[in-house]
């Protein structure tokens, strides 16, 4: 079982739906980050947490320390955020990080 | 904006050639990384430094090699390559203050024939 869990791993929907990524991680951590990936292979640091809740324009990530879980949610979703999600988390005992599989998400116009 | 570089992008080479890909951050970070990533899979370390002369293996065994002789460059080399070495190989940093913290560069997509 990986230590990160995402689901779902494909996504589509029409544009302006309302999306939500999540994200279970199994081992103690100090920080979780999410990522996107482009087509093109380039990875963005969307966000970094490790209490609560944060939003940038129309993305906005939480997390649950307790229950072990995350959620990205993406507002009035648009074709331009069609990447794929990466979740991952900072391991407590070093700096090292552990990766999700990624979310491919493909929003149609 | 994250300045850290990867060349050459995209490279297509024949078995048995040696390979540099190179990586370069212009932001001063002591700690730098190189991943592993096949299409549709998660990411893997496959080696990591902490500074000048520091290099370690991470947890995905690789037949590649790293050096860290200047603080902004972290070159990994394939003596020879394979086809089993096609897959996409990303560069990361980040500062000592806030290690948690990684910027990618874009990554080096690499084809063994």
């Amino acid at each position: 079982k990986n230590e990160v869990e995402q689901s779902p791993q494909n996504l589509t929907a029409q544009e302006g739906e309302f999306i939500t990524i999540n994200c279970s991680y199994s081992v103690g951590i100090s920080a979780l980050h999410w990522l996107q990936q482009h087509p093109g292979g380039g990875i963005v640091s969307l966000f970094m947490l490790s209490s609560g809740k944060k939003k940038h324009g129309r993305l906005i990530a939480t997390i649950n320390i307790q229950e072990k879980h995350s959620s990205l949610h993406i507002t009035a979703s648009h074709p331009r955020d069609s990447a794929v999600y990466i979740c991952a988390v900072s391991q407590n005992r070093d700096d090292k990080i552990i990766f999700g599989k990624g979310t491919r998400l493909h929003i149609l116009p | 904006e994250a300045d850290i570089y990867q060349t050459p992008r995209y490279l297509v080479i024949g078995t048995g050639k040696k390979i540099t890909l190179e990586c370069s951050q212009t932001m001063g970070h002591d700690k730098m990384y190189w991943y592993q990533q096949d299409p549709g899979m998660e990411l893997h370390l496959i080696h990591y430094s902490y500074g000048v002369n520091s290099t370690e293996k991470g947890d995905l065994s690789s037949e590649s090699t790293v050096s860290r002789i200047r603080t902004e460059h972290f070159p990994l080399t394939l003596e020879s390559a394979r086809p089993s070495h096609t897959s996409q190989y990303l560069c990361a940093s980040s500062p000592e203050w806030a290690s948690y913290e990684q910027y990618f560069g874009p990554g080096t997509r690499l084809t063994v024939t």
